[in-house]
């Protein structure tokens, strides 16, 4: 069965501060990965995803992640945050054969002035 | 284009009432998902529509859920009897075919009193 692990509840950085936020994951073929985020009341935006390919992509908002098989990871990266990066983020890894997604519980990013 | 719109935005109700959650894709999206998120937590998959038919549903609690496209677009969610532990975030996504990514709505959050 496919599951995603985000080890981190809750992370608090300051602005223009670096971020990294990690994300495990547990599927049995090659993974379709995903990031969103998703602010009060908002619904999920899609930050990134990761199909086949360059192991490092880029999505909107200067967001990055890099696919690593060998640690089953896929973990979101950013060089300096704003103020209106605060909100959760979840993984994904979607399951090609079942049509569905299993989410991490989430990371709640705090910035700091 | 439109996105992914998902009426009520809110609903409250009461314990064992009968309550319906609609969801429109986006146009031409073949594939559809139900997913619910509870407070504090990632969401989970419900139900994924290819088309009209209900491709997987493993993700139904029990029986007094139950959803419906009927004509490949619009789906409703329908949930009997409700009890106080259905009080949740319900979220749709649509995608063009399987495999491809997900858009999300910005949910229905129910409240079961």
């Amino acid at each position: 069965a496919q599951s995603v692990t985000q080890p981190d509840i809750h992370i608090t950085v300051s602005e223009g501060a670096s971020l990294e936020l990690r994300c495990n994951y547990s599927y049995g073929a090659t993974p379709y990965l995903f990031w969103y985020v998703q602010s009060p009341g908002q619904g999920l935006q899609l930050l990134l995803k990761y199909f086949s390919g360059d192991t490092l992509v880029q999505g909107i908002k200067g967001f990055e992640a890099e696919f690593k098989r060998s640690q089953s990871s896929f973990n979101l990266r950013k060089p300096s945050v704003h103020w209106s990066d605060a909100a959760e983020y979840f993984c994904a890894v979607y399951n090609t054969n079942a049509g569905k997604s299993t989410f991490g519980d989430g990371t709640t990013l705090t910035v700091k002035p | 284009g439109a996105g992914v719109s998902q009426t009520p935005s809110n609903k409250v109700t009461e314990k064992g009432k009968y309550v319906e959650l609609r969801c429109d894709p986006i146009s031409g999206h073949t594939a559809l998902y139900w997913y619910r998120q509870s407070l504090g937590q990632g969401p989970e998959f419900l139900i994924y529509f290819q088309g009209t038919g209900a491709a997987d549903d493993s993700g139904l609690p029990n029986d007094r859920f139950f959803a419906v496209r009927p004509e490949g677009s619009v789906s409703t969610l329908k949930i009997q009897r409700t009890e106080r532990g259905d009080s949740a975030v319900y979220l749709c996504a649509s995608s063009l075919t399987q495999a491809e990514t997900q858009y999300f709505g910005p949910g229905t959050r129910l409240l079961v009193l």
